[in-house]
């Protein structure tokens, strides 16, 4: 089977920078995916890892390891508008079925 | 591009009856996915498309769930003798080929399902 672990809950302040982690355990591992969702909204794509290292795009960038299967989100420059859940997806072959985390819920305070 | 369609918003229904979605991709996406989601946890994967072929069906689905994509293109996800654990936020999503955790897919709103 496959699990992961996300921190439930994580906040701090606009301007600053924040990591939210995601641990994953699967029998094979091909990919990791990063999902924004708003209150209300759909889940919008973030990122995605296949390789040891960071991939940035603009305020959020991305890290994999996959000798630790271990993986963060990092968000840079925090706005209000980043309040949201973020949720990790495990792929562990190259097709469609992933496997999501529970979320964490960001909130940034003024 | 006019984004992921999904009908109804919203389904309330009683326990035992049958209810159908409907999803509308992107136009130019191949690929389609549907997902469950409740409360406080992610999208749970519960199968996918690749044009009309369906690959893939989660262990997790009783055989009271199917769906369909008959042309490759829209699709449905039905729902036979709903149950109230069956109540939940049902997400469809498309995407382009190539490599599957790489290709964003675009959600829908969804269509929350609620049962009497």
């Amino acid at each position: 089977g496959q699990s992961l672990e996300q921190p439930s809950e994580v906040t701090a302040v606009e301007g600053a920078i924040v990591q939210i982690n995601c641990t994953y355990q699967t029998s094979g591992f091909y990919g990791l995916s990063w999902y924004q969702q708003h209150d209300g909204g759909a889940p919008t794509f973030l990122s995605y890892n296949a390789l040891d290292g960071l991939e940035e795009t603009g305020r959020f960038s991305s890290f994999l390891s996959r000798s630790d299967s271990y993986g963060y989100l990092l968000l840079q420059e925090l706005q209000m508008k980043d309040s949201a859940s973020y949720f990790c997806a495990v792929y562990n072959t190259n097709a469609g079925k992933s496997t999501f985390g529970d979320g964490t819920t960001l909130t940034v305070k003024p | 591009d006019t984004g992921v369609s999904q009908n109804p918003r919203h389904k309330i229904t009683k326990r035992g009856q049958n209810v159908t979605f409907r999803c509308d991709p992107i136009s130019e996406h191949n690929r389609l996915y549907w997902y469950r989601q409740t409360l406080g946890q992610g999208p749970e994967f519960l199968t996918y498309f690749q044009n009309e072929a369906q690959l893939e069906k989660s262990r997790l689905l009783s055989d009271r769930f199917s769906a369909e994509r008959p042309k490759g293109s829209f699709s449905t996800l039905e729902i036979q003798r709903t149950e109230q654990g069956d109540s939940a936020m049902y997400l469809c999503a498309s995407s382009l080929e190539g490599v599957y955790g790489n290709q964003p897919q675009h959600f829908g709103d969804g269509t929350r399902l609620s049962i009497l």
